[in-house]
């Protein structure tokens, strides 16, 4: 059974710091992994999905990789922002024929930018 | 572009009452989701529609209903509501099985059960 972890579950930082978020996944066998953000009390953004033939995607100040072979993905955001303050989550799609269409999440990280 | 819409918002029930969360798209995906959102438990898949017709349990489906009404609208019934229900609930789509098949959330419904 596939299972994602998100490490640290906050983490607080100065503005201006780059930073790395972490996602590990237990079953290697991944058809693609979503990134999103979700600010208290909205719903979840999509922000990067990497296809599991691909190593990494950008997106402005974001930057997703994709290690299959050690179940690990991270979401490196440049030059941090209070506006990048919000809830980090990883989702994993299995590669499994019978989970098609289902996502696993991690619980996410919430990240705080201080000013 | 108003995307993924859910309706309502908030709603408190009292044990055993029954409800329906309402949700429909406007991107034209051929899948949509149910999901609840619990603290320290991430999301949820509760029920699935991989297409218009069609619709699947998911991890969570106990005391829940669905209805795919049509290719847009996919609604979410609780016959007789508990306080374990009690969570926010989302609402999604996507189009799977294309380069770009990113999940689009609804905004949310804040559901408390006494």
């Amino acid at each position: 059974k596939q299972e994602v972890t998100q490490i640290p579950a906050a983490l607080s930082v100065p503005e201006g710091e780059n930073l790395v978020l972490n996602c590990s996944f237990t079953d290697s066998a991944i058809y693609n992994l979503q990134w999103f953000r979700q600010d208290p009390g909205k719903g979840l953004t999509s922000l990067l999905l990497i296809q599991s033939s691909q190593r990494e995607q950008t997106s402005g100040r974001l930057n997703a990789s994709l290690d299959k072979s050690s179940g690990r993905s991270t979401l490196y955001i440049a030059a941090s922002q209070p506006g990048d303050s919000a809830t980090y989550l990883c989702a994993v799609k299995s590669g499994a024929v019978d989970s098609s269409y289902k996502l696993i999440f991690g619980s996410g990280t919430r990240l705080l930018v201080r000013p | 572009n108003a995307g993924v819409t859910q309706t309502p918002k908030f709603q408190v029930l009292k044990t055993g009452q029954s409800m329906t969360l309402q949700c429909a798209q406007d991107m034209n995906h051929n899948s949509m989701y149910w999901y609840r959102q619990d603290p320290g438990m991430g999301l949820r898949l509760i029920y699935y529609s991989a297409s218009e017709g069609t619709t699947d349990k998911g991890e969570v489906p106990n005391g829940y209903n669905v209805s795919r009404l049509n290719k847009r609208e996919f609604s979410l019934r609780l016959e007789s509501a508990a306080p374990s229900q009690t969570s926010v609930y989302f609402c999604a789509s996507s189009e799977p099985r294309t380069t770009n098949e990113k999940l689009f959330f609804g905004s949310g419904t804040q559901l408390s059960v006494l």
